[in-house]
């Protein structure tokens, strides 16, 4: 099955600064890589998406890039918040076959004012 | 406010016991999944159902079961609870085929605490 490594597990890094929090998955059939941002005793929520047919795609202050031959993806987090303090999981599926999303381990990310 | 809906939202219990956590998914949603997430850790993926039969499973144990019935509604069964089985056990749900857009709602979770 799908596996899903994610680095860091946790980043520290200052308000304004860049966080990048990357993954690789085992699966070449996967072709949907979401994100998802959990902040402390709340859900999951998906915060970007990309397919596999896409190379990078931008929502106002997050970024994901994907590179398939090498089977990772990264999240980019440009002119930090504190409120971007928080737990992001990447995630992987295959579309096609009921999307079961297999997660990476978590970055807890700290925003430091 | 994702649309879906789990109870209890919280549970404590003994070891031995059993425990039964409900969950409806969003309106039009046909696939329910079950994950679980232990203190500090990742989400682990235990079962997905789509329309009321199984679709996937991952690394459930056996003396977890789950089911989802006619009306879409989930059931995730706990029994012989063990200390480590304390966790918080989240379901969502997504529309797959032709609407799929690949994200998963999810509700708040059901925290289960086994003393």
């Amino acid at each position: 099955g799908e596996n899903v490594e994610q680095h860091p597990s946790t980043l520290s890094v200052q308000e304004g600064d860049s966080a990048v929090i990357k993954c690789t998955y085992s699966d070449s059939a996967s072709n949907y890589f979401p994100w998802y941002k959990q902040e402390l005793g709340k859900r999951p929520q998906l915060i970007i998406d990309i397919r596999s047919n896409v190379g990078e795609k931008k929502d106002q202050r997050i970024a994901v890039t994907l590179n398939k031959t090498a089977k990772h993806f990264s999240l980019h987090i440009t002119e930090t918040q504190p409120e971007d303090s928080a737990v992001y999981f990447c995630a992987a599926s295959i579309l096609a076959a009921g999307n079961k999303l297999t997660f990476g381990g978590g970055t807890r990310v700290l925003v430091k004012p | 406010d994702s649309g879906v809906t789990q109870t209890p939202k919280h549970l404590i219990t003994a070891t031995g016991q059993r425990v039964t956590l409900r969950c409806s998914p969003r309106s039009g949603d046909l696939s329910v999944y079950w994950y679980q997430q232990s203190l500090d850790q990742g989400l682990q993926f235990l079962i997905q159902y789509y329309n009321g039969e199984e679709r996937a499973k991952g690394n459930i144990l056996e003396r977890f079961s789950a089911q989802q019935f006619p009306d879409l509604h989930s059931e995730l069964n706990l029994s012989s609870l063990e200390l480590g089985d304390s966790a918080l056990y989240f379901c969502a749900s997504s529309r797959p085929g032709g609407a799929n857009t690949g994200e998963l709602f999810f509700g708040e979770g059901s925290r289960l605490t086994v003393l």
